[in-house]
C-alpha cells in the first residue's frame, strides 16, 4: 500500500487566492482526518469524517476553511480566500478502525502551505 | 475531554546515552496512548501504543514506553540512541476517534 498520499507537497500562493489541499487515504480506512500543524500551535484537529460524513469539525478555525470527501478515496481541505496566518503544513490522517475505540492514525507526508 | 503535556520541549543527548521523553496525559476516562515520531519533512510514524494489558510497550527503533496509571504518565526510552533518532516526538492519546496531540519534544542526537 502507498500509504495516505497527500497533494501537493508544497504550495505558495497569494493572499486572497484559493487553496486546495488534497488527501487519498489508505483504501478500506473508514476515519479520514485533517490536521494543521504550526510552530504556535502544534499539532490542531481541524475535522474528521467517518465514511466520508464529516463527524466533527469544530477544529476548523473560520468559514473561510471548508473539507469535503465526496468518496471513501478521496478528500480536499479548502481555504477561500486564504491569508499569509493560515501558513502551515496540513496532514491528511486516515484510520482503520469502526466500531473500536483505538485509532491508530496513519498519516501523510504533509502539505506545506505558504500564503504570502 | 482528555489532554497531554510533554513536559519537555527539546532534549539534547550523546549518541550512545539513553533518553526519555516525559508525557503526562489528563482524562476522566480510560484513554489510549500512542507515541509517534516525526523525522524532518516527513509525516508522523507510529513508534507504539498502549491499549490495554501490559503496561511495558515496546515499539519500533528499540523504543519502549511503561503505562502508569497512578502517575497518569506514559514516557518513551530508549537505552541507546543513535543520530538518526534525531527528530520530533510526540505523545498523543484517545479516547474515541480522535488523537489529542501533547505539543512534540524535539530530540538532537551528537555525536
Amino acid at each position: 500500500d502507498a500509504g495516505v498520499i497527500q497533494s501537493p507537497r508544497h504550495e505558495v500562493t497569494e493572499m486572497g487566492q484559493e487553496v486546495t489541499l488534497r488527501c487519498k487515504p489508505i483504501s478500506g480506512h473508514d476515519y479520514l482526518f485533517w490536521y494543521r500543524q504550526t510552530m504556535m500551535r502544534g499539532l490542531e484537529l481541524l475535522i474528521y469524517f467517518n465514511n466520508n460524513v464529516p463527524i466533527d469539525d469544530s477544529g476548523m478555525p473560520e468559514d473561510r476553511f471548508s473539507a469535503k470527501m465526496p468518496n471513501a478515496s478521496f478528500s480536499t481541505l479548502k481555504i477561500q480566500p486564504s491569508e499569509p496566518r493560515d501558513s502551515a503544513v496540513y496532514f491528511c490522517a486516515s484510520s482503520p478502525r469502526t466500531g473500536v475505540k483505538n485509532t491508530e492514525a496513519f498519516f501523510g507526508q504533509g502539505t506545506r502551505l505558504t500564503v504570502v | 475531554a482528555q489532554s497531554v503535556t510533554q513536559l519537555d520541549s527539546q532534549v539534547p543527548v550523546f549518541e550512545e546515552a539513553p533518553v526519555e521523553l516525559r508525557c503526562n496525559y489528563s482524562s476522566s476516562v480510560s484513554v489510549y496512548l500512542f507515541w509517534y515520531v516525526q523525522y524532518p519533512n516527513q509525516g508522523l510514524q507510529l513508534l507504539l501504543k498502549y491499549l490495554s494489558g501490559s503496561t511495558l510497550v515496546k515499539g519500533i527503533n528499540g523504543f519502549e514506553a511503561e503505562f502508569n496509571k497512578s502517575q497518569t504518565s506514559f514516557h518513551l526510552r530508549k537505552p541507546s540512541v543513535h543520530i538518526s533518532d534525531t527528530a520530533e516526538y510526540f505523545c498523543a492519546c484517545s479516547n474515541d476517534y480522535k488523537l489529542s496531540f501533547g505539543a512534540g519534544t524535539t530530540v538532537t542526537v551528537r555525536a
